[in-house]
């Protein structure tokens, strides 16, 4: 099983609907991250978490929310979905150092 | 905010042809980390080098960190298929990950 692992793979949804990107992980690591991917912008951080009482937004915040349910889960909302919502997403892990990024497999989100 | 640039954002060459990529930040690194992205993957870490001048191998991919610890190569010897991916060059500076753009390499048989 994966380290990271994110759901769903795959969504289409309607402007204006609320989703769920559900994200967990197996890794023992208390910091967590969302990031946005869209083409020649590279990864831009929505919202991070260092814990299970510790929310942040990150440089894309606007029109996302997050919650923490658990150490190892993060979830990521599209309160009114739109098309400029349109990318790619992942969630990662990190120790305390930052050692190291572990990124799930991403969730392909379309909003028609 | 740092901001990271790298070049070239495209590279389609063919396969046992050798190749550069650069990394360039606004700022100096805390310390600079390289990662693959295969298509339908997330990012892989390849490497992290932390010292102004290091130079770091992992089998045909040499990692060369600049002297003053603002930008990076990746050099990759006789590509290979296998090879194809976006590498993303990044800061972690204790708080948060920092990513470029990206390169994105087509190695083609």
């Amino acid at each position: 099983d994966a380290d990271v692992t994110q759901t769903p793979r795959n969504r289409i949804t309607k402007t204006g609907k609320r989703i769920m990107l559900e994200c967990s992980q197996t890794k023992g690591h208390d910091r967590m991250y969302w990031y946005r991917q869209d083409p020649g912008l590279g990864l831009q951080l929505i919202y991070y978490s260092f814990d299970v009482k510790d929310i942040n937004k990150g440089e894309i915040s606007d029109g996302y929310s997050v919650s923490r349910q658990a150490q190892a889960k993060f979830s990521l909302s599209l309160e009114s979905a739109i098309p400029n919502q349109t990318a790619l997403y992942f969630c990662a892990t990190s120790d305390n150092m930052n050692t190291e990024a572990f990124f799930g497999q991403g969730t392909r989100l379309t909003v028609v | 905010t740092q901001l990271l640039e790298q070049s070239p954002q495209f590279l389609s060459i063919q396969e046992g042809e050798n190749l550069t990529v650069y990394c360039n930040s606004s700022s100096v690194f805390s310390s600079l980390q390289w990662y693959r992205q295969e298509p339908g993957e997330g990012p892989v870490l390849l490497v992290t080098v932390v010292t102004g001048g290091e130079v770091k191998k992992l089998k045909r991919l040499t990692f060369q960190f600049g002297d003053a610890r603002k930008d990076s190569s990746l050099h990759i010897t006789a590509a290979q298929p296998g090879d194809t991916g976006l590498y993303l060059c990044a800061d972690n500076y204790g708080q948060n990950f920092v990513f470029g753009p990206g390169t994105r390499l087509s190695v083609l048989p």
